[in-house]
């Protein structure tokens, strides 16, 4: 069965700090993805990235970078120089064989001025 | 561009009453469509899914149900609302199997 494990419930930064959400993910197919979602206090969820399981590069977008390791099952995200608006609930996720997507519990991440 | 509404964004409806809350599709056709629920808690939990009209595969036996009258909408339904129905309701959209899921702005129901 698919499962993924965000251990961090919630991380307190003050702005401009570095911060590292961390995702585990269990499958058993040989062909997965990967998400990275960020769910403010709106509600809406925000699509970030999508990787494949074929696919290990690393990858930056402005201040976000990912480093997923198939090895350790992780798929780490880094905010660098965090803002106030970064301030979000943020969602790893991993979806496979099926149409259906298994959500992690969420990491609340709380930026301080 | 593919934009994805639902209505209406809150709700508060009291137990024993009827739910009908739609989600809608523009700029794009055959999508997948998808309901979640997350209660407090924050945990997203898969509903009902769509691949075509008419077609409905619900993934947690409830008080709900869902139908795709058209391509492009997605209506979730309940005869009789519970206490435990309250929560905040998505609605995704994809085109493939293994696609990026998009969501709608959601609607938070609450049942008194």
């Amino acid at each position: 069965a698919q499962k993924v494990t965000q251990a961090q419930t919630e991380i307190s930064v003050v702005e401009k700090e570095d911060v590292t959400l961390d995702c585990v993910y269990e499958t058993r197919d040989t062909t997965y993805y990967l998400f990275w979602y960020k769910q403010p206090p709106s509600g809406e969820l925000v699509f970030l990235i999508r990787r494949n399981s074929f696919d290990e590069q690393n990858e930056i977008s402005g201040r976000y970078s990912w480093n997923f390791q198939k090895s350790t099952s992780s798929f780490n995200f880094t905010i660098t120089a965090s803002q106030v608006v970064d301030s979000a609930v943020y969602f790893c996720v991993t979806g496979g064989a099926t149409n259906k997507l298994i959500f992690g519990t969420g990491t609340l991440l709380a930026v301080q001025p | 561009s593919q934009t994805i509404h639902q209505w209406p964004a809150t709700l508060v409806q009291p137990v024993g009453s009827p739910l009908s809350l739609e989600c809608t599709v523009e700029g794009t056709s055959n999508p997948n469509l998808y309901w979640y629920r997350q209660a407090a808690g924050r945990g997203l939990q898969l509903l009902f899914y769509s691949v075509g009209i008419g077609q409905i595969s619900s993934e947690v036996p409830q008080n709900l149900s869902a139908s795709r009258p058209q391509d492009r909408q997605f209506i979730l339904s309940s005869k009789k609302l519970l206490l435990s129905d309250s929560g905040f309701y998505l609605c995704a959209w994809d085109i493939l199997q293994g696609d990026t899921q998009y969501f709608g702005p959601g609607t938070r129901l609450t049942v008194l």
